[in-house]
């Protein structure tokens, strides 16, 4: 089974901090993702990569950054977070790009920014 | 760009047949997948859908029309344990630096008894 994991369940962090969160996937998957939750609002993807050292802005990049240093590993960065960054984030994996190729999903982070 | 609606909420009994709609305005169409969104939990896959037609996997099954940008999820003998978010997402036309996926809102659904 396609594992994916994320370094916290839950964060609580302060207006200003920068803020990491870390993603990893043990199915040598080529493309992550990072999204994020809001009730009414759905997923939305802030960044995907779909190679090492490669990166693409999604549709809510602003205020974020990514790094793939790694191909099993995905970072999220909030270089300062605000309170309007609180929210589930959620990291997928998925193999290729065509075909049924899902995306794996990570169980979440939930960020509070105070 | 991809704009994707679905019903906010839906109540059904248990043992019922409900059917959820997902509705799509896409610039560029390589597939449509189903998940399904247990509160508190990571989606999970369920179906996916590139031709038009039905797609059938035990109580689920998954209709594409891409003519007329519709889909829609049919779950049979409803379980207390579907009680849950069912998430319609859109990719994009493959590109050279992979695609993406745009997901709805999310359906919740709530089985009663």
């Amino acid at each position: 089974d396609v594992k994916v994991t994320q370094s916290s369940r839950y964060l609580v962090k302060r207006t200003g901090e920068k803020v990491f969160l870390e993603c990893v996937q043990d199915m040598d998957h080529e493309n992550m993702f990072w999204y994020r939750q809001d009730p009414g609002l759905g997923l939305r993807l802030i960044y995907f990569s779909y190679d090492v050292k490669m990166k693409e802005k999604g549709d809510i990049p602003e205020g974020y950054s990514v790094s793939r240093e790694k191909k099993e590993r995905f970072s999220l960065i909030l270089e300062s977070a605000s309170t309007n960054q609180t929210s589930m984030y959620l990291c997928a994996s998925r193999y290729g790009t065509g075909g049924t190729d899902t995306q794996y999903f990570g169980p979440g982070t939930r960020l509070t920014v105070l | 760009g991809q704009n994707i609606d679905q019903p906010t909420e839906m109540t059904a009994t248990e043992g019922a047949i409900v059917q959820i709609n997902c509705t799509y305005q896409t610039s560029g169409f390589n597939g449509l997948f189903w998940y399904q969104q247990h509160a508190g939990e990571a989606p999970t896959f369920l179906s996916y859908n590139v031709l038009d037609g039905l797609e059938e996997k035990g109580r689920f099954s998954s209709f594409l029309s891409r003519s007329k940008g519709y889909s829609y999820l049919l779950l049979k003998e409803l379980q207390m344990k579907d009680s849950a978010s069912y998430l319609c997402a859109v990719r994009d036309e493959v590109t050279g630096g992979g695609n993406k996926l745009t997901f709805g809102t999310g359906t919740q659904l709530k089985v009663e008894l």
